[in-house]
């Protein structure tokens, strides 16, 4: 079954280290983003890829890094420069293809952190 | 500046009766309007998309008026079951320089008691 795959599914980090969590898709979408999500808040965009080897900056990409170096997957790093980096973070992807107006997303399960 | 307003409060309802769930939202021009379920830590989950040129959309028991006058979207469920019960978020599309952007809101849980 196609999908996308994030892990761990939790993390516990120590203040001041860098943390990198994965996604995965297997949708052959072009298109991959990373969301933070936090209690009482919408959704945040945090990096979005519309093509291998390039990412943009969303709204609060500070703290954060990604990669871009196979279709199929875009790691998000939380450095240790993310003042508040606990939360729940969500993956999605979607394709660029004729249907791409709809910006309909596909979200992986999502990657608990939290900082100790 | 720009807001997408969803109920904080939960919902709660009884077992057979609809669900209506409120998205309004300020100072945008969505060509489109999704709506997501997301169960506890989970992924949110694609539900329906609203165009802005269409007044109502359905698919099986779920219903999604938009109204871009008064800047609104409706979420209907009807003969709502306890598995209804989940987070429900509202998400516009816009257009950012690359590709295109989903803005959500913070969503209204729904809780349907048998």
């Amino acid at each position: 079954d196609g999908g996308i795959t994030q892990s761990p599914k939790y993390l516990f980090r120590k203040e001041g280290q860098n943390v990198t969590l994965s996604c995965e898709q297997n949708l052959n979408h072009d298109a991959m983003y990373w969301y933070r999500q936090d209690p009482g808040q919408g959704l945040r965009l945090i990096y979005y890829s519309q093509i291998v080897n390039d990412f943009q900056k969303g709204d609060i990409a500070e703290g954060y890094s990604v990669s871009r170096e196979k279709k199929e997957s875009f790691p998000l790093t939380v450095t240790s420069a993310q003042k508040n980096p606990t939360a729940f973070y969500l993956c999605a992807s979607s394709t660029t293809g004729p249907p791409r107006r709809t910006g309909e997303l596909f979200f992986g399960e999502g990657s608990r952190l939290t900082v100790l | 500046s720009q807001k997408i307003e969803q109920n904080s409060e939960a919902l709660n309802i009884q077992e057979g009766k609809t669900a209506t769930l409120t998205c309004n939202y300020t100072n945008y021009s969505p060509a489109y309007l999704q709506w997501y379920r997301q169960d506890p830590g989970r992924g949110p989950v694609f539900l329906l998309l609203i165009r802005e040129n269409e007044k109502e959309k359905r698919k099986e028991r779920l219903k999604v008026t938009f109204d871009t006058t008064l800047k609104q979207s409706l979420f209907h469920i009807t003969a709502s079951q306890p598995a209804d019960s989940a987070t429900y978020l509202c998400a516009l599309l816009t257009n950012m320089e690359y590709g295109n952007k989903l803005v959500f809101g913070a969503g209204t849980i729904l809780r349907v008691k048998s």
